[in-house]
């Protein structure tokens, strides 16, 4: 079965400094694998996927995610943190020929000024 | 362009009630989906539609039924409300392009269950 593992609930990162959010991955195959945002009483937003081709994969707001597929990670990074990034994150992959999308179970992101 | 519109936004039902919540997009998208938000426990998937008269079950189907007789609109029906159905609701599409194209998101249906 596949899955996504967020390790972290909560990220807390100064403004200004990189930020880092982890998610690993579990899949059969390829995968496809997505970040959404989440504000506070909103729905999801799409920041990025990752679907073939260059590794490091750009977004909106100014995100950027790696895949890696030997250590099976789609790391969420940022270089320089705003405090309108913080918000709940999620990561997702979908199940190949399905419209399955499995998410992980989010991580906080605090940003401080 | 609306995107992807839900109602209500919130509702309180008392146990044993039904309810319909209502999700409809204006892009012409094939796939639709429900996903349910819980605190940890990320969005888990209820039930999606591939096509008009077309849906299958997802990860959390029981207590829930779905129908999709027009590509813009994919109710989600309670049946007999249960305390464990207070969540947050999110309704989604794609369009139908292979896996790898992403899902807009409905802003969401708060419900509580008394």
């Amino acid at each position: 079965a596949q899955s996504v593992a967020q390790p972290e609930d909560q990220v807390n990162v100064a403004e200004g400094n990189p930020l880092t959010v982890k998610c690993t991955y579990s899949v059969s195959g390829n995968p496809y694998l997505f970040w959404y945002v989440q504000y506070p009483n909103r729905g999801l937003q799409f920041l990025l996927k990752y679907i073939t081709g260059d590794n490091l994969v750009k977004g909106s707001y100014g995100f950027e995610a790696e895949f890696n597929k030997s250590q099976t990670s789609f790391h969420l990074k940022k270089p320089s943190a705003l405090v309108s990034d913080s918000a709940l994150y999620f990561c997702a992959v979908r199940e190949l020929g399905t419209d399955k999308l499995i998410f992980g179970t989010g991580t906080r992101l605090q940003v401080f000024p | 362009n609306a995107g992807v519109t839900q109602t209500p936004k919130f509702q309180v039902l008392k146990t044993g009630q039904s309810m319909t919540l209502q999700c409809a997009q204006d892009m012409n998208h094939e796939y639709m989906s429900w996903y349910r938000q819980d605190p940890g426990m990320g969005l888990r998937l209820i039930h999606y539609s591939v096509g008009a008269g077309i849906t299958d079950q997802g990860e959390v189907p029981n207590g829930y039924n779905v129908s999709r007789s027009t590509t813009e609109d994919f109710p989600l029906r309670l049946l007999s409300a249960a305390p464990s159905q207070t969540s947050v609701y999110f309704c989604a599409s794609r369009v139908e392009q292979g896996s790898g194209t992403e899902a807009f998101f409905g802003q969401g249906t708060r419900l509580t269950v008394v």
